[in-house]
């Protein structure tokens, strides 16, 4: 099945910085890739998510890079924000089953 | 947005007693339904797929007379917690698919806090 690694497990930084978390994958049958961001005590939301058949998606701060070859993608949030302190999952979704493989989260902290 | 709504949002049962979760998906069909735990500071752990018309699908190690799913109808899955113990207690949260979107999308319900003394 697949399997998917996700780093860091914590990542601080300061208001204004930008972070990157970067996650793996085993599965090349994976099509689909969604970012969650998880607020203690509350459901997943999803933030933004990337297909195959595309290398890099933008939403605002937000983006997203894939590459297929390597197995990976990555999240990156620029300018952030004391608001953008959460727990990010990664995913993959292999086509077929639509069954999501969360990574193990990343707990981001921003420091104003 | 597509909504899902998970009821109760957290409930506190006896050791022994049977607890159910519903998850409803308000504003689109779902065919397929995902039951997951949830450990603190810990990831999703996919408990199973619930289907609707048919059987449940189970990871493996989770007991399936244990955590009974039912999935009636499009809008509507269940998880009853079969005479529940303290190691039960978690976080249980459910994603349903939006038939409508290409099947690849899910969305979360709020979650519910099972606490069982």
């Amino acid at each position: 099945g697949e399997n998917v690694e996700q780093h860091p497990s914590t990542l601080s930084v300061q208001e204004g910085d930008s972070a990157v978390i970067k996650c793996t994958y085993s599965d090349s049958a994976s099509n689909y890739f969604p970012w969650y961001k998880q607020e203690l005590g509350k459901r997943p939301q999803l933030i933004i998510d990337i297909r195959s058949n595309v290398g890099e998606k933008k939403d605002q701060r937000i983006a997203v890079t894939l590459n297929k070859t390597a197995k990976h993608f990555s999240l990156h949030i620029t300018e952030t924000q004391p608001e953008d302190s959460a727990v990010y999952f990664c995913a993959a979704t292999p086509g077929g089953s639509y069954i999501p493989t969360f990574g193990r989260g990343t707990s981001l902290i921003v420091h104003p | 947005g597509a909504v899902v709504s998970q009821h109760p949002s957290w409930v506190i049962c006896k050791s022994g007693t049977s607890v159910k979760i519903e998850c409803r998906s308000l504003d689109f069909q779902a065919t397929t339904m995902f039951w997951y735990r949830q450990f603190p500071k810990q990831s999703l752990m996919l408990m199973a797929t619930s289907n609707e018309g048919s059987k449940a699908t189970y990871e493996q190690g989770v007991e399936k007379d244990k955590f009974l799913i039912n999935h009636a109808s499009l809008t509507l899955s269940t998880l009853t917690v079969t005479s529940a113990h303290p190691e039960d207690s978690s976080f249980y949260i459910c994603s349903a698919r939006d038939n409508n979107s290409g099947g690849l999308g899910a969305f979360f319900g709020q979650g519910t806090r099972l606490t069982v003394v």
